[in-house]
């Protein structure tokens, strides 16, 4: 039972273009959604994350979209380079909880 | 920034072998966690501990075993080592206060042939 997917598996973009890689959830009691960033031969970083409590989250180039009614979530890349080109996972933890629930991941390729 | 040590970074073993991965984080973290990561399943969950001696079943914990022995040591292990268990592990760490960013280690990958 997969409690947190994510859309689509992968994804090529150009540099320049905006990246949009989607995730749903299924437990009401998450409240904490963090994104992670994995390259190749590295363990996951996180790169940024939202609270239920907001709607929109910004970090530089990075936008997370949260729509709480819907439980699903987005993660915009915009201005994509080259070197975004990893695995994205979106992730989930409810209140009183202490472990994450991971999505699948996205591979994303970003082409020159 | 928060460092977490894995060793070794690459095993084979033969099936029915026995393995230990081992863990150090540096951070005093409270919560330490053991992950599998596999191609088309993301990162599944075995084990975590909230402390030494404290050991936390996770979502995938079949034919796995996990003992933490101080704050700072969390150890994975394989008794029977079957083919299935061939991935790559993740050990990770958080910190309870705040309980937010999870820190995770470069992985070892396993082999079982």
């Amino acid at each position: 039972q997969q409690q947190v997917r994510q859309s689509p598996q992968s994804l090529t973009v150009w540099e320049g273009e905006t990246a949009i890689l989607n995730c749903s959830y299924e437990d009401s009691t998450f409240n904490y959604f963090p994104w992670y960033q994995q390259f190749p031969g590295e363990g996951p970083a996180l790169l940024i994350s939202i609270r239920s409590v907001s709607d929109k989250k910004e970090d530089g180039r990075f936008t997370i979209f949260f729509n709480k009614r819907e439980k699903k979530l987005s993660l915009h890349i915009t201005d994509s380079q080259p070197g975004d080109s990893a695995t994205y996972f979106c992730a989930a933890r409810g209140s009183g909880y202490n472990k994450l629930t991971f999505g699948k991941g996205t591979v994303l390729l970003v082409s020159p | 920034e928060a460092a977490v040590t894995q060793s070794p970074r690459n095993k084979v073993t033969v099936t029915g072998g026995n393995v230990t991965l081992s863990c150090r984080q540096t951070n005093s973290h409270n919560y330490m966690y053991w992950y599998r990561q596999d191609t088309g399943h993301g990162l599944r969950l075995i084990h975590y501990s909230y402390g030494a001696g404290n050991l936390q079943i996770g979502d995938v914990p079949d034919g796995y075993k996990a003992t933490r022995t101080t704050q700072e040591d969390f150890f994975l292990l394989l008794e029977l080592a079957s083919p299935s268990q061939t991935s790559l592990y993740f050990c990770a760490s958080s910190d309870a206060s705040t309980n937010t960013e999870v820190f995770f280690g470069k992985g070892t990958r396993l082999t079982v042939v």
